[in-house]
C-alpha cells in the first residue's frame, strides 16, 4: 500500500534535548513538508521541501531542522532552541506542480516532560 | 465558519440532517481548494477538492460550493452519519512559482453529529 508513515506515534522529550521525527513516503512524490498542529488551532508550516537536497522555511522554522538526502524521507528534528515543543507534528507529501493534492501521514504527538 | 484565530468554530447536527461548513480564503490569487477531514489523534484525510474554473463539485455525499467573488467556500454533507464526527479544514493552494506548491489551512471547524 502506498501512504506516508510518520514515526513515532508519541514521543516525549526531556527539556533540553533533541529528537528526530521520522516521515516516510513511498509515494514517489517530490514535494514534502512538516506541520505543527496545535489544540484547537489549524495547520502551520514549519518546512518543506520540494526536492531532494533543497528545502526552506515555512513560517515557523524556528527551533526546527531537517534534511532531504533521499526522496522518500524528510526527518524533522526538533531542537533544545524550540520553546515550545509540545505539540501534534503532521508530514505530508505532494506531486511536485501546483493544484495536486497533498496526502498526511498519521502524526506524531511529542510532549515535553 | 472557518477564520483564522483561536478558536475553533464548532457545529452540531442532527443524525440524518445535511451540514453545512464554511471556509473564507483569504488570496484571491488561490486557484485550488481542498477540505480534509480529521479525526481525533489521526492525520487530515482528502474530502474533495475544486479548481478556480469550477463553483460547484460534488462528491458522494458531499458537495463543494466556490464564490470567488467573496473569496467564501462551503462544503454540504449530505445525511450526516455520526462517523462524518471529525474536524474540517480548508486549504487554499495558491500558485507561486517560487515557492512552489503550498497549501494554507483554516482553524478548523469541529462537527459533532449527535444520534
Amino acid at each position: 500500500d502506498g501512504g506516508i508513515t510518520q514515526s513515532p506515534k508519541y514521543l516525549f522529550r526531556k527539556e533540553g534535548q533533541n529528537v528526530t521525527l521520522s516521515c516516510e513516503q513511498n509515494l514517489n512524490h517530490d514535494a514534502m513538508y512538516w506541520y505543527r498542529q496545535d489544540p484547537g488551532q489549524g495547520l502551520r508550516l514549519i518546512y518543506y521541501s520540494q526536492i531532494v537536497n533543497d528545502f526552506q522555511k515555512g513560517d515557523i522554522a524556528e527551533g526546527y531542522s531537517v534534511s532531504r538526502e533521499k526522496k522518500e524521507s524528510f526527518p524533522l528534528t526538533v531542537t533544545s532552541a524550540q520553546k515550545n515543543p509540545t505539540a501534534f507534528y503532521l508530514c505530508a507529501s505532494s506531486k511536485q506542480g501546483f493544484n495536486t493534492e497533498a496526502f498526511f501521514g498519521q502524526g506524531t504527538r511529542l510532549t515535553v516532560v | 465558519g472557518e477564520s483564522v484565530g483561536l478558536h475553533l468554530p464548532t457545529l452540531s447536527v442532527q443524525e440524518g440532517d445535511n451540514s453545512i461548513i464554511n471556509c473564507a480564503y483569504s488570496n484571491s490569487a488561490s486557484d485550488y481548494f481542498i477540505w480534509y477531514k480529521q479525526e481525533s489523534g489521526k492525520g487530515p484525510q482528502f474530502i474533495i477538492d475544486i479548481r478556480s474554473n469550477m463553483d460547484k463539485r460534488q462528491g458522494q455525499r458531499v458537495t463543494v460550493l466556490l464564490n470567488k467573488t467573496v473569496k467564501h467556500l462551503s462544503l454540504q454533507i449530505a445525511a450526516t452519519q455520526p462517523g462524518d464526527s471529525a474536524v474540517y479544514f480548508c486549504a487554499e493552494n495558491p500558485p507561486s512559482p517560487s515557492t512552489g506548491n503550498q497549501f494554507y489551512f483554516g482553524t478548523g471547524t469541529s462537527l459533532t453529529v449527535i444520534p
